[in-house]
């Protein structure tokens, strides 16, 4: 089944503990990016990947990092987790580029006490 | 700066009834427009992409339309059903960026 995978699905830490949040996708696609969904500021853009080595900052990059090594995985570092970066976090995936149709994991809901 | 505005926020209509919900954007210089449907607390499910050289993008029950002049596309359901209960959310591409925008959505409540 082609899909897009995130772990964990639940996650609750402490201030300033690094955690990492996988997302894989089997599909071959080429870009993926990370999104934050908070109530009343909507989705808003992490971090994105064209393809292998090659990411960019989104609209809200600070406290975040990312790595493509290989195609499918894309994960999202929290290097030290702050309160401010409690939210539902997603992964997409699509085929070339930000202008194909996009699919999305399932959400990370991450707490930092 | 691409802003992407979907109004209403929420919105409660009677079963049966046909609605359309908006989205706006500010630049029209947009590959394509792309509608997800968000149940509480689950990922995004792509109902409709529509590129910027198509009109319209039917699915069913669903059926979308896009004016790139105007900034506006709609997301029209017939006949809604409960099971349409959802956050509809629309979202953009911009060609001068390699970025996706979204609206902040439209909490669709129908009502039995």
């Amino acid at each position: 089944e082609a899909q897009v995978t995130q772990n964990p699905r639940y996650l609750i830490t402490v201030t300033g503990k690094k955690l990492t949040v996988t997302c894989s996708q089997n599909m071959n696609h080429e870009y993926m990016s990370w999104y934050r969904q908070d109530p009343g500021l909507g989705l808003r853009q992490i971090y994105y990947s064209m393809n292998v080595e090659v990411t960019d900052k989104g609209d809200v990059p600070e406290g975040y990092k990312v790595s493509r090594k290989e195609k499918r995985n894309f994960p999202l570092i929290l290097e030290s987790p702050s309160p401010n970066q409690t939210s539902l976090y997603f992964c997409a995936s699509s085929l070339i580029a930000e202008y194909n149709e996009q699919f999305f994991g399932p959400g990370t809901r991450l707490t930092v006490l | 700066k691409q802003e992407v505005t979907q109004i209403p926020a929420a919105l409660s209509v009677p079963e049966g009834e046909n609605l359309v919900l908006n989205c706006s954007f500010t630049d029209s210089a947009i590959y394509n427009l792309q509608w997800f449907r968000q149940d509480p607390g689950k990922g995004l499910t792509s109902l409709l992409l529509i590129q910027s050289s198509q009109r319209e993008q039917t699915s069913g029950r669903l059926n979308a339309s896009l004016d790139k002049s105007s900034g506006r596309s709609t997301l029209y359901i017939a006949a809604s059903q409960p099971g349409d209960s959802a956050t509809y959310l629309c979202a953009v591409p911009v060609e001068r960026d390699d970025k996706i925008i979204f609206g902040k959505g439209t909490r669709l409540h129908i009502l039995p």
